[in-house]
């Protein structure tokens, strides 16, 4: 498909442990965000890459989370020492490189659950 | 900072019009996004809007006032399959900043 897509779609892991989760864009697409959405609430911006480089961190949470892309592909958000409320969907999206706003494109996100 | 709010639920009947609004307040704004979501699924795109005005889809339009803040997703002749949840979204800086979406349920 030329769809993005997310790996794993469901990571149980227990309270303490690391976890990566895994994105791959759409082919072409230079600009990646990940986005949380946690049980009945709205998309929590994380992170976003134009290329390699991510020139907006602001919506990590905490130095736990940390994320990088490579070859302007696929990149990878870890998330160190996992707490119970990290716990949610993980929704990654990508879009074109164009002038003004994109529209992004989701993936189906990975949800992540911490015993 | 950003602040958006659009009504938490809306129930409406098949075959009707129904409006769902969405006031924002921020900084830097470059344009709105609604996007629709099934309960599980990702979310997808519907309309974008960065001039003032209606922008019409099919049987969905997007409605934009820049001036004050507010925009609202129209929804004409309702299919059961509209259920869903409807989140609108600002841009600043690429990113979208997403208001916690309003949950339409379509009843027969």
């Amino acid at each position: 498909g030329a769809g993005v897509s997310q790996s794993p779609s469901n990571k149980v892991t227990e309270k303490g442990k690391d976890v990566e989760l895994r994105c791959d864009p759409i082919s072409g697409h230079t600009a990646l965000y990940w986005y949380r959405q946690s049980l009945g609430q709205g998309l929590e911006f994380l992170i976003y890459f134009q290329g390699n480089s991510a020139p907006d961190k602001s919506g990590l949470p905490s130095d736990r989370f940390s994320a990088e892309r490579t070859g302007g592909s696929v990149s990878t958000l870890t998330i160190q020492r996992t707490q119970q409320e990290d716990s949610a969907v993980y929704l990654c999206a990508s879009g074109p490189v164009v002038a003004g706003d994109n529209e992004q494109f989701f993936g189906p996100g990975t949800r992540l659950t911490v015993l | 900072g950003q602040n958006i709010d659009q009504p938490t639920e809306m129930t409406a009947t098949e075959g009707a019009i129904v409006q769902i609004n969405c006031t924002y307040q921020t900084s830097g704004f470059n344009g709105l996004f609604w996007y629709q979501q099934h309960a599980g699924e990702a979310p997808t795109f519907l309309s974008y809007n960065v001039l003032d005005g209606l922008e019409e889809k099919g049987r969905f339009s997007s409605f934009l006032s820049r001036s004050k803040g507010y925009s609202y997703l129209l929804l004409k002749e309702l299919q059961m399959k509209d259920s869903a949840s409807y989140l609108c979204a600002v841009t600043r800086r690429r990113a979208l900043t997403f208001g916690s979406g309003t949950r339409l349920q379509v009843q027969p």
